[in-house]
Parts: C-alpha cells; structure tokens; sequence
C-alpha cells in the first residue's frame, strides 16, 4: 500500500460526458501528479501540482482540467468524453524524497 | 529533451534463471533513473532508483541495476527469477529534482516459464 488513494476504481459513461477523478496523496506530501496509462500511449504524464499551484503540464487535453485543494487532494476533471479516453488514470505523490508513490489508479471507460 | 527506451516488450526467462530488461535513456543533464513495477490490475510500485549516488543500485525482491553512464542504461537485474516476478516492468527517466514530471519507457512484460 502506497499511502496514495484513489476513487472511484471503475468509472464508466458515455461519450460527451464529464467526471471527476478523486486522489489523495500520502500525509504529508505536497505534490501530485497525473498520468494516463492506455494501450497506445502507454504510460504520460499529464499534470503536476505542488502546494495547490500549478508546476508543469504535459500531454493534457484542453478538455482535461486538474485542480489541488487547500488540503492536498487533487481531482482531474475529463471533460466531452472520447472513446479514446479510455484509460487507467493514476495519480502519484511525493514529499521530500525523489519517489513519487502511486496510487491504484481509476479505470475509465467511455461508451 | 528526455527519453527512456525499453528493449524488447515481452521477455520471457525460466524460473531460477537470470533475469535482464534492458533500458535505455537520453537525458540533458545528470539523470534520475527509476524501475517500476506493475502487476496485474494494480498500480505502480518502486523497484529501484538512482539518484547519482552508488552506480550499482539494489531495490526491492531482490532486483538491481546499474547506472552506466558511457553506454546511457540503466538494466535491470535479478539473478534467479520466480514466479512471482511475472509483471510488467517500466523504465523511468526524470532530470531530478523532486518535483520534477517522469518520463516512462513503453514498458516490458516478463514472462516466468515453469
């Protein structure tokens, strides 16, 4: 257990949709970061916040929009759902150290 | 601008035999190396890191690898395979700095023969 939480686990809609992504990070750790995990682009990051602001951005959609809270937890909102953007959605946290611990991840699938 | 190739996406070795996924990386500057671990369903797991200290690095479950800067790789290694080892492997690259983004290689299953 790597201290990172996620949920849901299973997410599923329908395209033209928008959900939230839920993930808090380990106790004490201030930063989080994205990444979506499919079959064709394998693993990417996509967003990085530490402290509640905003420190790097990668392959993420305009449709996808990221946000960290007063206290630490972090929501992905994926908006006008695609089919491709079926995926595994994990977030990862770090502190002092260089490792960012991950959590379990959410699936979604978009109909 | 930062790189990870992973060589081969599917290795298979018998168990109790070495085990050898090779890693590739292109870095700027001095580079944080990263091994992970995925096993089925679940997320990602730490095996190693190098972070410019000892080139020889040893992780979790009996894994190691060594940072080899003239040939820029960073394989993993592991001198008798389990089963238990059947996973996916992800090479990582970062250019340090803890918060800094990772950039992941495309990944290698490993496959354990009986």
């Amino acid at each position: 257990d790597s201290g990172v939480t996620q949920t849901p686990k299973h997410l599923i809609t329908a395209t033209g949709q928008r959900v939230t992504l839920r993930c808090s990070p380990r106790s004490g750790d201030l930063s989080v970061y994205w990444y979506q995990q499919s079959l064709d682009q394998g693993l990417q990051f996509l967003i990085h916040y530490y402290n509640g602001e905003e420190r790097a951005k990668g392959n993420i959609l305009e449709r996808f929009s990221a946000q960290q809270f007063p206290d630490l937890h972090s929501e992905l909102n994926l908006s006008s759902l695609e089919l491709g953007d079926s995926a595994l959605y994990f977030c990862a946290s770090s502190g002092t150290t260089d490792t960012q611990y991950f959590g379990p991840g959410t699936r979604l699938t978009v109909l | 601008a930062q790189s990870v190739t992973q060589l081969g996406s599917h290795v298979s070795v018998s168990e109790g035999a070495l085990v050898l996924l090779r890693c590739n990386y292109s870095s700027s500057v001095p580079p944080y190396l990263f091994w992970y671990v995925q096993y089925p369903n679940q997320g990602l797991q730490l095996l190693l890191k190098y972070t410019s200290a000892a080139t020889l690095v040893k992780g979790i479950n009996g894994f190691e690898a060594e940072f080899k800067k003239s040939e820029t790789s960073f394989h993993l290694t592991k001198p008798s395979a389990h089963m238990s080892d059947a996973a996916e492997y992800f090479c990582a690259v970062s250019e340090g700095g803890r918060d800094d983004k990772i950039i992941f290689g495309k990944g290698t299953r490993l496959h354990i023969l009986p």
